[in-house]
């Protein structure tokens, strides 16, 4: 059974740090990775896919790698800003065929900016 | 730039009673899901649905959740008779085409809350 980790749980940086979030998956059978954004009683906004055979997207700030081989996936934020405060997740999809494309998520990262 | 969009926002019920969550996914996308997040933890996946019937389900997804999509917008999510630990967010996602690397879409969630 996929398990999706993702590390640290929360993090408190300055305004304008770089920070890297971390994403470990137990099961390298994947067919793509999401991070997404969650506002506090918010919905999910999906931020980058990785397909599993790239080995990284970008998007403005944002900077999405995968290591599908070891499990690993991270989300690069540069010159973090107080609006990027937020939950970050990270989900799994499946390389099963078959219609099994229900995503596996990590309990996620609490990203506080300090202004 | 289209959304997926969910009713109520937020649902109070007594225990034992029938809901039916609300959804209309993106107007051109083929598969939906519907994903639930109780409070402080993981979001998890419930049912995943394509051609007017399920092609995905979790163990979560028992015989008190039903699926259905009554028309060509709709796709909603029934339980039958809620239980406490039936409280959670619930988010319904679409996906487009048959590209499996087409990403999933989440709505901003129905809070439902069981008493």
């Amino acid at each position: 059974k996929q398990e999706v980790t993702q590390i640290p749980a929360a993090l408190s940086v300055p305004e304008g740090e770089n920070l890297v979030l971390n994403c470990s998956f137990t099961d390298s059978a994947i067919y793509n990775l999401q991070w997404f954004r969650q506002d506090p009683g918010k919905g999910l906004t999906s931020l980058l896919l990785i397909q599993s055979s790239q080995r990284e997207q970008t998007s403005g700030r944002l900077n999405a790698s995968l290591d599908k081989s070891s499990g690993r996936s991270t989300l690069y934020i540069a010159a973090s800003q107080p609006g990027d405060s937020a939950t970050y997740l990270c989900a799994v999809r499946p390389a099963a065929g078959g219609g099994a494309d229900g995503l596996t998520f990590g309990k996620g990262t609490h990203l506080i900016i300090q202004p | 730039e289209p959304e997926v969009t969910q009713t109520p926002s937020h649902q109070v019920t007594q225990m034992g009673q029938e809901v039916i969550l609300r959804c209309v996914p993106i107007s051109n996308h083929l598969y939906f899901y519907w994903y639930r997040q109780i409070l402080g933890q993981k979001v998890e996946f419930l049912v995943s649905f394509y051609n007017n019937e399920i092609s995905e389900k979790s163990e979560i997804f028992d015989d008190q959740f039903s699926v259905e999509r009554p028309d060509g917008s709709n796709f909603t999510l029934k339980i039958r008779s809620t239980k406490l630990e039936d409280s959670a967010m619930y988010f319904c996602a679409s996906r487009g085409t048959f590209s499996s690397y087409n990403e999933q879409f989440f709505g901003p969630g129905t809070r439902l809350t069981v008493l």
